[in-house]
């Protein structure tokens, strides 16, 4: 079964940085594009940004632009989320989702990372 | 950017109920690209439907999707207690993704 486990979350100074990594087990993940999802405390849902399959093409959200960071290691079936600058605005739980081909929807999310920006 | 604006914020009802929850787009939304998750506390947001009208793998035949251009609609048609959460829509539309701000469905 689809498995997406997120970790790397945890408690940073505003300013700075944080690497959250996503591993995939279950599916092809070199087939799939896949998302960086977050959701502030009691807030709703935040999509943050995209990478395809091959890497082709990267869309990321304008609050996360020159900030944040989407890569992927196929070989090592892992998505990566790079958070630099952060601000406490960007505490959250943030999610890893995989990308329903030809849908543009979520069709598997892991369980979260919280990641708490606070001095 | 597409806004999705979801009513009403709060659904109160009771098991057995029909619930309708409605999503509203800025612009036109492109039926192919427009999903509705669940949410219960402390966990992932789940697919229901997506493609506006089409059950994701699992999902219970209560929940059904409609709709087309701006107007969107989540159909349960017997509320079960399992189903009181919160929903959110979603969009994909010129490289960018976007969320409802969600309905809360409570039981009355």
């Amino acid at each position: 079964q689809v498995q997406l486990v997120e970790s790397g979350g945890g408690v940073v100074q505003p300013g700075g940085s944080l690497r959250l990594s996503c591993a995939a087990s279950g599916f092809t993940f070199s087939n799939y594009g896949m998302h960086w999802v977050r959701q502030a405390p009691d807030k709703g849902l935040e999509w943050l940004t995209f990478i395809a399959y091959d890497v082709g093409y990267i869309y990321s959200a304008d609050s996360v632009k020159g900030r944040f960071t989407i890569s992927r290691d196929n070989s090592k079936n892992t998505l990566y989320l790079q958070m630099n600058s952060l601000r406490p605005e960007d505490t959250a739980v943030y999610y890893c989702a995989k990308d329903l081909h030809g849908h543009g929807n979520f069709d598997y999310w892991g369980q979260g990372t919280l990641v708490t920006v606070s001095s | 950017e597409i806004v999705l604006t979801q009513s009403p914020g709060t659904l109160s009802l009771s098991p057995g109920e029909r619930a309708t929850l409605s999503c509203r787009a800025s612009q036109s939304v492109s039926s192919t690209y427009l999903a509705w998750y669940q949410q219960k506390p402390g966990q992932p947001p789940r697919l229901l439907i997506y493609g506006a009208s089409n059950r994701a793998t699992g999902i219970p035949d209560r929940f059904s999707g409609t709709g087309s251009g701006t107007d969107f609609t989540l159909t349960i048609s017997r509320l079960e207690p399992e189903d009181f959460a919160v929903y959110y829509c979603q969009q994909h539309g010129n490289s960018l993704y976007t969320f409802g701000q969600g309905t809360k469905l409570e039981i009355k």
